[in-house]
């Protein structure tokens, strides 16, 4: 199982929106809904931010939104905060003989 | 509060063996799935293993199926990761978390496992 495909870096401005695509195949992220977005500083463990393609866990700003389209899923993150600088992978369920697979991470830069 | 505490880690030859623990508490956790998730130094994420809330489904990636084992004792909220077989690719955190709706809601803060002669 191949993992899911992230641009390497993405950058925005304070207060700009930027999106996030994760590609994968129809045998994952086109295939079902269960597509999930985490976030993780240096250091410290991921936090879920997005599951089931465009839900927010409680607790989670709404300038975070999902949304998936055929084989990918997409990650906006708007009014860009410094906050907001991290690393960001998504994961998808996917029907291999295995159960799950992540993308290769995006690092996104508040400039 | 959830809390998931992982312990366990250390430094193995290749060729050994460990065995990973993570400690559950703040919720039932014998009504929830859960996995082993792993980050090699300075790279991604790779999901590694998943058990059911009755231990009744099972799966392992690829890369380690075969070598590793999931397991879980629902009356000592606990679960484990027996690791055989370890190679140098196998050094990384390794994070339990919980599973809620195919996704990862809760995850403990690691245990680093570094595979080297």
């Amino acid at each position: 199982q191949s993992a899911l495909t992230q641009p390497a870096s993405v950058s925005g401005s304070p207060g700009q929106s930027i999106t996030i695509s994760c590609t994968g195949t129809s045998s994952d992220v086109g295939g079902y809904n269960y597509v999930s977005w985490y976030q993780q500083h240096p250091g410290k463990a991921p936090k879920l931010m997005i599951y089931e393609v465009s839900n927010r866990p409680s607790g989670v700003s709404n300038r975070f939104s999902g949304s998936k389209s055929g084989n990918t899923a997409s990650l906006t993150i708007s009014g860009l905060q410094a906050e907001d600088e991290a690393d960001y992978y998504c994961s998808s369920y996917t029907s291999s003989s295995t159960l799950a697979v992540f993308g290769t991470g995006t690092k996104v830069t508040v400039l | 509060e959830v809390q998931l505490v992982e312990s366990g880690g250390g430094l193995v030859q290749p060729g050994g063996s460990l065995r990973l623990s993570c400690a559950a508490s703040g919720f039932t956790f014998s009504s929830y799935s859960m996995n082993w998730v792993r980050q090699a130094p300075g790279k991604g994420l790779e999901w590694v293993s998943y058990i059911s809330s009755s231990s009744s489904t099972i799966y392992y990636a690829d890369s380690v199926k075969g070598r590793f084992t999931i397991s879980r004792d629902n009356a000592k909220n606990s679960l484990y990761l027996q690791m055989n077989s370890l190679r140098a690719e196998d050094t990384a955190v390794y994070y339990c978390a919980r599973d809620h709706l195919a996704a990862l809601n809760y995850w403990g803060q690691g245990t680093l496992v570094t595979v080297s002669s």
